[in-house]
């Protein structure tokens, strides 16, 4: 079967920088996104990876090894409207996006 | 905003009633998708539409009933749903459906809760 795991939750300070695991294992690989979502919102996107290594935006970025099946996201400089949940979702060889659980991201004054 | 919209935000409903929810994407795009959203659970693809033909329906209960009139818009009809069913329902949308870097575009979900 196709699944994807990630840590349910997560703690962290205001100004420190975190890290989001996901591991897969799907039916082909297609590319892997990041996205946000506040509780009662949207998920909006964050990233995309399809190729290895490490692609950054800003204060974020995320990593992507193929081989491995893992990838993870990195916030820097951490601000209280991080706090959300943090969804890993690949693209299998149907071209359907397969989700993980979302990671619940908690940032501490 | 993401440029998709749903409506209602809230729906309470009993066991023998019939509702629908509605998406409409003011994107421009070609492929909509109806997602189920449970506490603590993975997203979970239920229909995709791409030019207004559906092209997946991953083992949804009869239940749940699509309807996809032109690109724009998605419905999602509802009828004797059990209260497992209560969940928060996400529509998306997507330019083409087929690319494999195109993000998905969601709109802020219907609640759902099934008495």
């Amino acid at each position: 079967g196709q699944n994807i795991d990630q840590p349910t939750e997560m703690t962290a300070t205001e100004g420190a920088i975190v890290q989001i695991n996901c591991t897969y294992q799907t039916s082909g690989f297609n590319g892997l996104f990041w996205y946000q979502q506040h509780a009662g919102e949207a998920p909006t996107f964050l990233s995309y990876n399809v190729l290895d290594g490490l692609e950054e935006k800003g204060r974020f970025s995320s990593f992507l090894s193929r081989s491995k099946g893992y990838s993870y996201l990195l916030l820097k400089e951490l601000q209280m409207k991080d706090s959300a949940s943090y969804l890993c979702a690949v693209r299998d060889s149907n071209y359907q996006l397969i989700w993980g659980a979302g990671t619940k991201l908690i940032i501490k004054p | 905003e993401t440029g998709v919209t749903q409506t209602p935000r809230h729906l309470v409903m009993g066991m023998t009633n019939k509702k629908s929810l509605k998406c409409e994407q003011h994107l421009g795009h070609n492929a909509m998708y109806w997602y189920k959203q449970s506490a603590k659970k993975p997203l979970e693809l239920m229909f995709v539409y791409n030019f207004k033909e559906q092209t997946e329906n991953n083992s949804v209960p009869s239940r749940f009933s699509p309807e996809c009139p032109n690109s724009s818009h998605l419905f999602l009809h509802l009828h004797t749903l059990q209260p497992e069913d209560s969940a928060l329902y996400l529509c998306a949308s997507s330019p083409s459906g087929t690319s494999g870097g195109e993000e998905q575009f969601f709109g802020p979900g219907t609640r759902l809760t099934v008495l």
